[in-house]
């Protein structure tokens, strides 16, 4: 039973620049959750995912956005990259937004 | 709001040492729950342990104990007899119901088992 996966496992841009980080759930999980977590901190939660449609959102800009497709996996998109935006980006799943997530081992972002 | 404080940023204890990571939070709603994760070094957060608001039952699993106590709003995690694989940084989250359970988790703290 695969666990969550995200894809890539690294990745280095520049400013300015547009990301996609994608996540495919723990089989059986139909919510998605992706957090924030800068170097010495604690994840912070940027939006959850359930039917396709933003269901949640934590206080970040509209450069960042998501999608989750039919089969549930996810995508998120980060425009205008800045420097602070460099960071692990962690996807967690969840059944029907059930209070356990279980988590990836995250994309880590850095930018230049 | 929510908030989750962790105060220890780093401990470092000898192997078999007991070792107990404190967590604070701050919260309105009645209903809510409280977890552990442990974040080792490859990054992928593993989930230790869930508990409610409703559920103020201690709870012991190997090693592992957790000390819930509404009154002084704490959700202590303590480690038994540690050993080398505990090193990890341990975060300490909550999910409220009426924000849709998204999770605030603590700084994290450092756990480094000495050999």
């Amino acid at each position: 039973d695969a666990g969550v996966t995200q894809s890539p496992t690294h990745l280095i841009k520049t400013r300015g620049q547009q990301v996609t980080l994608r996540c495919s759930p723990k089989s059986g999980h139909d919510t998605v959750s992706w957090y924030q977590q800068a170097l010495g901190q604690g994840p912070q939660f940027i939006f959850q995912y359930y039917e396709e449609e933003e269901r949640q959102r934590g206080n970040f800009p509209d450069r960042f956005s998501g999608h989750q497709f039919p089969n549930y996996s996810s995508e998120l998109n980060v425009n205008a990259l800045l420097l602070g935006d460099s960071a692990l980006y962690l996807c967690a799943s969840s059944f029907g937004g059930e209070e356990k997530l279980f988590f990836g081992s995250g994309t880590q972002l850095s930018v230049l | 709001a929510q908030k989750v404080t962790q105060a220890q940023t780093e401990i470092s204890v000898v192997e078999k040492e007991d070792v107990t990571l404190d967590c604070v939070y701050e919260t309105r709603d009645t209903t809510y729950y409280l977890f552990w994760y442990k974040q080792p070094p490859s990054g992928e957060l593993v989930f230790l342990i869930r508990r409610n608001s409703f559920d103020e039952q201690n709870e012991i699993s190997g090693r592992y104990s957790w000390n819930f106590q509404k009154s002084t709003s704490s959700f202590n995690f303590t480690i038994t007899a540690s050993q080398v694989v505990d090193s990890a940084v341990y975060f300490c989250a909550l999910s409220a119901f009426r924000e849709g359970n998204q999770f605030y988790f603590g700084t994290g703290t450092s756990l480094t088992v000495i050999p």
